[in-house]
């Protein structure tokens, strides 16, 4: 099945500055990856997806890049802001409508 | 602005009781999945529906855990009987699935604690 890394697991940044988190999968079948926001005591809020016919999206502050061959997708976050602070997911889709999670990245942006 | 629903937010009880959950879809959309999120574990699928059909359960212990979708606006989860290691936030979640359709939308969660 489906396998996702991601990493870091936790990320301190100042405010203002940007932030990236990477992600790898294991099933070139794969054909959509979504990114989730987690905030404390709340369900994952989908922030940006990309399919595997686009190399980059964005969207204001967040933008997501895929890079096929080498099987990973990264979320860069610019000028970031402690609003920003949360647990980011990445997943990856295969067989069907499952979703496979990374572990999470813990980001904390400090004023 | 639709959202999924789950009830109950919380859910503290007692070893061997049964547990259920529930949880409201987006109106509209036509596949449901259950997740459990741990910290030890992440965020793992238990099982999903696609109009109301159960397609993968693969995830879930079939020995205690049942999932079930009665009608197209309740989804539940239940948990007979209950353990310390089932202590965990449960997560249903709606999309629309047609091929191409993947996006997900999660609820509010589940946070149980069996005691």
């Amino acid at each position: 099945g489906e396998n996702v890394e991601q990493h870091p697991s936790t990320l301190s940044v100042q405010e203002g500055d940007s932030a990236v988190i990477k992600c790898t999968y294991s099933d070139s079948a794969s054909n959509y990856f979504p990114w989730y926001k987690q905030e404390l005591g709340k369900g994952p809020q989908l922030i940006i997806d990309i399919r595997s016919n686009v190399g980059e999206k964005k969207d204001q502050r967040i933008a997501v890049t895929l890079n096929k061959t080498a099987k990973h997708f990264s979320l860069h976050i610019t000028e970031t802001q402690p609003e920003d602070s949360a647990v980011y997911f990445c997943a990856a889709k295969a067989a069907g409508n499952k979703l496979t999670f990374g572990g999470g990245t813990r980001v904390l942006v400090k004023p | 602005d639709a959202r999924v629903t789950q009830t109950p937010r919380h859910k503290v009880t007692e070893m061997g009781q049964e547990v259920t959950m529930r949880c409201q879809p987006i109106l509209g959309h036509n596949t449901v999945f259950w997740y459990r999120q741990t910290m030890m574990q992440g965020l793992e699928l238990l099982a999903y529906f696609r109009n109301r059909a159960p397609l993968d359960d693969s995830g879930m212990p079939k020995d205690r855990f049942s999932a079930e979708m009665p009608d197209a606006t309740l989804a539940t989860l239940k948990i007979q009987p209950s353990e310390p290691r089932d202590s965990a936030v449960y997560f249903c979640a709606s999309g629309f699935g047609s091929g191409g359709g993947d996006t997900q939308y999660f609820g509010p969660g589940t946070r149980l604690t069996v005691l």
